[in-house]
């Protein structure tokens, strides 16, 4: 079962640019990460944000979560061709403690 | 840095074979996970396992089976392979503590992942 959607499916922009991806969720959450993916590789884990905390940064991430609305934003700045990838919310919560997947959102920067 | 290391990165068999996949992560995590991944369907959980000796059914664990006899191997197993078994198959590994009541539910660190295809 799915918890999240991401929006968009699919984004492009140029270098330098910045890249926001969007996800909702269903579910009463413990919290929620933001995972990248390359082609064909598997995942690697950016960032976990709390239910009880709004906003967080790392490096040229921030992540917002807004648990009124069920959704939470992921932001690259400056971006560069090497952030092409998809990229995954995922969230643990409810009854149990697995991590539910968001569809994904595939990112392309071009140089 | 947490290393998840999985058998194969590429595999090809046979409808009716029984395949196995392997899975070892070198922290000591206590979580371990088994999920496919295909276009469109995103990531789902197939297995997973809190500690040794112990396992969970996910969401689609039909057609497989999981062994975890030692805490660092966590085995994924295709009984008799299907050609809608064709897929990627990913590993995970996650740590698990508790602060008194609060559980800290961490991140995975994942495998590169085996692209099955069976013909």
């Amino acid at each position: 079962s799915q918890q999240g959607e991401e929006d968009p499916q699919a984004l492009s922009i140029q270098e330098g640019e910045n890249a926001t991806m969007n996800c909702s969720y269903k579910t009463s959450i413990n919290n929620l990460q933001w995972y990248r993916q390359n082609s064909g590789r598997g995942l690697v884990h950016l960032i976990l944000i709390r239910s009880n905390e709004r906003e967080k940064h790392s490096g040229r991430l921030r992540v917002t979560l807004d648990t009124s609305k069920k959704s939470s934003s992921l932001l690259i700045t400056a971006s560069r061709a090497a952030d092409t990838a998809s990229y995954f919310c995922a969230t643990v919560g409810g009854a149990t403690n697995k991590l539910i997947f968001g569809t994904g959102t595939l990112l392309a920067v071009q140089p | 840095d947490v290393k998840v290391t999985q058998s194969s990165r590429y595999l090809v068999k046979r409808t009716g074979e029984k395949v196995f996949l392997e899975c070892v992560q070198d922290m000591d995590h206590e979580n371990m996970f088994w999920y496919r991944q295909d276009p469109g369907l995103g990531l789902r959980l197939i297995y997973f396992s809190y500690d040794v000796k112990m396992k969970e059914k996910g969401d689609i664990p039909e057609g497989y089976s999981v062994s975890r006899e030692k805490k660092e191997r966590f085995s994924l197993i295709l009984e008799s392979a299907s050609t809608n078994q064709t897929s990627m198959y990913l590993c995970a590994s996650r740590i698990f503590r508790t602060s008194g009541s609060y559980r800290n539910y961490n991140e995975q660190f994942f495998g590169p992942g085996t692209r099955l295809t069976v013909l």
